[in-house]
């Protein structure tokens, strides 16, 4: 089974731009989370999308938005980017089991990430 | 809120030296204790999750325990390729996922 996929890999940018990730689940998974990782704030939530909808979210600013399509794919996008932005993008996959099972829960997959730098 | 520990923050053993790795949290309504390996510019790579307090699992070199405050992961003879970060998080029960900051584990040969 293939596992996440992301593109690019790899993105470089100058402030006030704009950058779109895309994040392709794990065959069957539903849920897409997206996480920034940097070596100061480590591995920090972002959003979470299940059946094309929103379900959590983190603690950013507006300029970071996502949506996930009717195939499960995700997309990400930044607007007007600042020096700040540059860091690892990761995205995970998971089998949402709905919580409905005792004891259930969502082991997330993550893809290699994007590596945005902003300059 | 929901917090998760981990120490310590970098750990150097030669191989063949065995350890372990300390992930301490404090969240409502623990859904699933999760511990990844990351390696320098990759995504995780997941290894165990831990639902209940008092669960075991192994694999390979690994082993991850869980108490009701606390999981550790042993590392038994480790060898220069377990050289990674391992990241421990947290599901609670408004299923928002928590990352703890990693212990950067090397091993020398």
């Amino acid at each position: 089974k293939a596992g996440v996929t992301q593109t690019p890999r790899y993105l470089i940018k100058t402030r006030g731009q704009q950058v779109t990730l895309s994040c392709s689940p794990i065959s069957g998974h539903r849920s897409v989370s997206w996480y920034q990782q940097t070596p100061g704030q480590g591995l920090q939530f972002l959003f979470e999308y299940f059946s094309e909808t929103q379900r959590n979210k983190g603690n950013f600013p507006g300029r970071f938005s996502g949506r996930q399509f009717s195939n499960s794919r995700s997309e990400m996008n930044v607007s007007t980017l600042e020096l700040g932005d540059s860091a690892l993008y990761l995205c995970a996959s998971s089998f949402w089991t709905g919580g409905l099972l005792a004891g259930s829960t969502d082991t997330q997959y993550f893809g290699p990430g994007t590596r945005l730098t902003v300059l | 809120e929901d917090q998760v520990t981990q120490s310590p923050e970098a750990l150097r053993l030669q191989e063949g030296e065995s350890s372990s790795l300390n992930c301490s949290y404090t969240v409502s309504g623990l859904r699933g204790l999760f511990w990844y390996r990351q390696d320098p510019g990759k995504g995780p790579e997941f290894l165990f999750t831990l639902y209940s307090a008092g669960e075991e699992k192994e694999k390979e070199r690994l082993k991850a325990t869980l108490t009701k405050k606390e999981s550790f992961l042993h590392i038994t003879a480790p060898k220069p390729e377990d050289s990674a970060t391992y990241l421990c998080a947290v599901q609670a029960g408004n299923n928002d996922m928590r990352f703890g900051a990693g212990t950067r584990l090397t091993v020398k040969p």
